[in-house]
């Protein structure tokens, strides 16, 4: 089973910065099979980026996902209100598909 | 639009059953293949189990085999897991979750239902 870390744990940041969120895989991620999913209290997750770096429909060009082999990036170029949420990673490149265990993007 | 309808979550006893459902609309649902993702109260998300889109092939997470049973009813674009010998740890939010394709693996969940409790407890 692939194991994903996600850090930080918190992000406490202020609109308009640039956040910057860390997915590190256990072994090598197939064909760059990785996900980056959004979670705002209360809601269910929603896509954001898929195969590491193709933005899902309708999600704004400030997200942006990069990385290969076991490394990978989630960026918010700046910060929207809108945008302070939970954020987790996901492999699917293998079974069991694996999250991380999730960063938060909080308020400073 | 794409929907996807859970329903079914509850109280039960340890040791118990229960059928969740999710109803789907808005695709073509037997052209896809679908997945169950739960979320333990306050933590992150666990992947349950996975079906594809004809229910020709099933997947299931090592916590749940032998427990639970992942299924589908093309005729009635409803998906179904059946949850036996229900533990304390299997309480969650459980969430329906569409795949990009007909296919399981090598594929992403584009679309999430808003998910039904599961409680287990005495």
């Amino acid at each position: 089973e692939i194991v994903l870390t996600q850090s930080p744990g918190t992000l406490s940041l202020s609109p308009g910065e640039r956040a910057t969120l860390s997915c590190r895989a256990s072994q090598s991620v197939s064909s760059s099979y990785l996900a980056w999913y959004q979670q705002k209290p209360g809601q269910a997750p929603r896509l954001l980026i898929y195969g590491a770096s193709s933005r899902a429909t309708g999600i704004p060009d400030r997200f942006s996902g990069s990385g290969s082999g076991t490394d990978f990036t989630l960026t918010i170029s700046r910060l929207e209100p809108e945008d302070f949420a939970v954020y987790y990673c996901q492999q699917y490149g293998s079974s069991p598909e694996t999250f991380g265990q999730g960063t938060k993007v909080e308020i400073k | 639009e794409v929907q996807l309808l859970e329903s079914g979550g509850g109280l039960v006893q340890p040791g118990g059953s229960l059928r969740l459902s999710c109803a789907a609309s808005g695709f073509t649902f037997s052209s896809y293949a679908m997945s169950w993702v739960r979320q333990a109260p306050g933590k992150g998300l666990e992947w349950v189990s996975a079906i594809s889109g004809s229910g020709g092939s099933t997947y299931y997470a090592d916590s749940v085999k032998g427990r639970f049973t992942i299924s589908r009813d093309n005729s009635k674009n409803t998906l179904y897991l059946q949850m036996n010998s229900l533990r304390a740890e299997d309480t969650a939010v459980y969430y329906c979750a569409k795949k990009r394709k007909n296919i399981v693996l090598m594929v992403y969940i584009d679309y999430w239902g808003q998910g039904t409790l599961v409680t287990v407890s005495s």
